[in-house]
């Protein structure tokens, strides 16, 4: 089975920076995935990671520790436009299907 | 624009009535995946297609439910005899093999 944790709430203030933990258990680890998602929209994919490190796409970042189970997404720069929700998703490919598994999303709000 | 897309994008139906959603995935992809999300979790698998071929469904899927994808292109997914659970947002996601998925806007489901 699969087992995604991140927090429910964070709330960040316009300029700052944002650190959004994710740790997962899971059978067949195929890359994690971050996405960004307004409410009442659908998610947009933000960054993948499949190898540990860091990758980096301009404000975001994303770093990943298999050995770990971890990965946090850096947001910098923070603007209001931010506030979303963001989606951990962990790819298994134990079925051979290229599933994700999503945890229950980071709300972040962005304040003045 | 040459994203997902997905019709209706509301739907209300009373208890009981029959749904069909429909989703267009980028056209290149070969890849098509339905999952399902409630307000404040994340997005929950429900089945994808590799071309036209459904290879995997979730548990979560109902004997209620059925998705067809007959010529590799668009998909269909019927809820029969809906029920008030199945109040929910339908998304829809492409990709070309393991890369990235795409999501749609999804289709936001109110069972009276």
């Amino acid at each position: 089975g699969q087992n995604i944790d991140q927090p429910t709430e964070m709330t960040a203030t316009e300029g700052a920076i944002v650190q959004i933990n994710c740790t997962y258990q899971t059978s067949g680890f195929n890359g994690l995935f971050w996405y960004q998602q307004h409410a009442g929209e659908a998610p947009t994919f933000l960054s993948y990671n499949v190898l540990d490190g860091l990758e980096e796409k301009g404000r975001f970042s994303s770093f990943l520790s298999r050995s770990k189970g971890y990965s946090y997404l850096l947001l910098k720069e923070l603007q209001m436009k931010d506030s979303a929700s963001y989606l951990c998703a962990v790819r298994d490919d134990q079925t051979g299907a290229n599933n994700l598994f999503f945890g229950t999303g980071t709300r972040l709000t962005v304040i003045p | 624009d040459t994203g997902v897309s997905q019709n209706p994008r509301h739907k209300i139906t009373k208890r009981g009535q029959n749904v069909t959603f429909r989703c267009d995935p980028i056209s290149e992809h070969n890849r098509l995946y339905w999952y399902r999300q409630t307000l404040g979790q994340g997005p929950e698998f429900l089945t994808y297609f590799q071309n036209e071929a459904q290879l995997e469904k979730s548990r979560l899927l109902s004997d209620r439910f059925s998705a067809e994808r007959p010529k590799g292109s668009f998909s269909t997914l019927e809820i029969q005899r809906t029920e008030q659970g199945d109040s929910a947002m339908y998304l829809c996601a492409s990709s070309l093999g393991l890369r990235t998925q795409y999501f749609g806007p999804g289709t936001r489901l109110t069972v009276l």
